[in-house]
């Protein structure tokens, strides 16, 4: 059983359109991580978010950790190519001192 | 940049050969972590380590071992590797101020086991 269920696992869509990515989970989190992956590199955060209902927003790029701490969402307004990559979220749990991560969701933004 | 470095970078070995992935920082931090990665799986942890010599499996561990001699290296071993270890394998820190979760990623070693 996955801990945190992202979605979808794929989406493709073209240059400015706006789209939102998900974590779920019926597990609380102390904390969760989004990170970004290009091809042949590793992951690199783009937040954290730790408070209940607690909104970032980096650029373009907003994340929102739900209220009870069980899921997150990512939201991106006006899409480039340059978006384009694997996005992962990690959740981890109070006392637990290790991520957990997602399956993760390719992104494609086609020019 | 976070200062890790993982060796080599891609190695192709045939089953049941031993194989020794190396993770190296330069920033002192005590947690250390060996992930693999496979489409469909996102990041599997398979060890961890929370200082030297102080080691714990992650959810992946049957077929590995790790080990942790000095602060600055992670050693990941798989003792006779088999076709279901082909995997990109990334070695992550986390430095422990500020009390968050953040992981910084190693670039990865590309593995191919025939």
């Amino acid at each position: 059983t996955q801990l945190l269920e992202q979605s979808p696992q794929f989406l493709s869509i073209q240059e400015g359109e706006n789209l939102t990515v998900y974590c779920n989970s019926s597990s609380v989190f102390s904390s969760l991580q989004w990170y970004r992956q290009e091809p042949g590199e590793g992951p690199v955060l783009l937040v954290t978010v730790v408070t209940g209902g607690e909104v970032k927003k980096l650029k373009r790029l907003t994340f929102q950790f739900g209220d009870a701490r069980k899921d997150s969402s990512l939201h991106i307004t006006a899409a480039q190519p340059g978006d384009t990559g694997l996005y992962l979220c990690a959740g981890v749990r109070a006392n637990a001192g290790k991520s957990t991560f997602g399956d993760g969701t390719t992104l494609t933004v086609k020019p | 940049d976070a200062g890790i470095t993982q060796s080599p970078r891609h190695k192709v070995t045939e089953t049941g050969t031993p194989v020794t992935l190396r993770c190296h920082q330069t920033e002192n931090h005590r947690y250390m972590y060996w992930y693999r990665q496979d489409p469909g799986h996102g990041l599997r942890l398979i060890h961890y380590s929370y200082g030297v010599k102080d080691t714990d499996k992650g959810e992946v561990s049957d077929g590995y071992s790790v080990s942790r001699s000095k602060t600055e290296d992670f050693l990941l071993t798989l003792e006779s590797a088999t076709s279901s270890q082909t995997s990109v394998y990334f070695c992550a820190i986390r430095p422990t101020s500020g009390g968050q979760e953040t992981q910084y990623f190693g670039p990865g070693t590309r593995l191919l086991v025939l």
